[in-house]
């Protein structure tokens, strides 16, 4: 089965620097990898997402994802951070359903806290 | 229009209460989603819509009865619930192409509390 894993369930950065979230895959096949942020009492904003076509990836407010195939690593990197990254941010492998549909299993989740 | 709309976004019920969640997209997609996400946890899935049908229940207890009306329409009628079923239950929609590479929209959520 397909999972990932978050290292690290709280971040905390300075405004300004560099926000850096690791998350490792595991997987028989190339997985399909996604980030997405959850802020307080809100559903879930897509960041980025690695469907192979390229190894690094950028995304929305600055952040981008780097796959390391030999080091089975999607970390997420922001050069510097902002008051308003402020939030829980999740990992998650797509897996296609055989009847319909994709299923993502999340990490455990990294909350980041930045500090002024 | 990119959002999917989820109502209400607080619910407090009793034990022995019925209520429905409700979920609403208007980007075309035919696979709808419920997931559940309890408190300080990650979102875990709980069925999915394909094509207005269920394609998949991940052994979810009966008191939890999805329905989907039509292709922009997702329900989650909830029955006999039990305090630990409260959490935050998010509605998602995606492309189906047969592929893990489309993502999921998610809506903001309905939080529940089950007294």
């Amino acid at each position: 089965a397909q999972s990932v894993t978050q290292l690290g369930s709280h971040v905390s950065v300075s405004e300004g620097a560099l926000v850096l979230l690791r998350c490792n895959y595991s997987s028989s096949v190339p997985p399909y990898l996604f980030w997405y942020v959850q802020y307080p009492n809100q559903g879930l904003q897509l960041l980025l997402k690695y469907t192979s076509a390229a190894t690094l990836v950028k995304g929305i407010n600055g952040f981008e994802a780097e796959f390391k195939k030999s080091e089975t690593s999607f970390h997420l990197t922001k050069p510097s951070a902002h008051m308003s990254d402020a939030a829980e941010y999740f990992c998650a492998v797509s897996v296609p359903l055989k009847a319909a549909g994709n299923k993502l299993t999340f990490g455990g989740g990294t909350r980041v806290l930045v500090k002024p | 229009d990119t959002e999917v709309t989820q109502t209400p976004k607080h619910l407090v019920m009793g034990m022995t209460n019925k209520k429905s969640l409700k979920c609403e997209q208007h980007m075309g997609h035919r696979a709808m989603y419920w997931y559940k996400q309890k408190a300080k946890k990650p979102p875990e899935l709980m069925f999915v819509y394909s094509y207005e049908k269920l394609s998949i229940n991940e052994s979810v207890p009966s008191r939890f009865s999805p329905e989907c009306p039509n292709s922009s329409l997702l329900n989650l009628h909830l029955h006999a619930l039990q305090p630990e079923d409260s959490a935050l239950y998010l509605c998602a929609s995606s492309q189906d192409r047969g592929t893990g590479t489309t993502e999921a929209f998610f809506g903001q959520g309905t939080r529940l509390t089950v007294v």
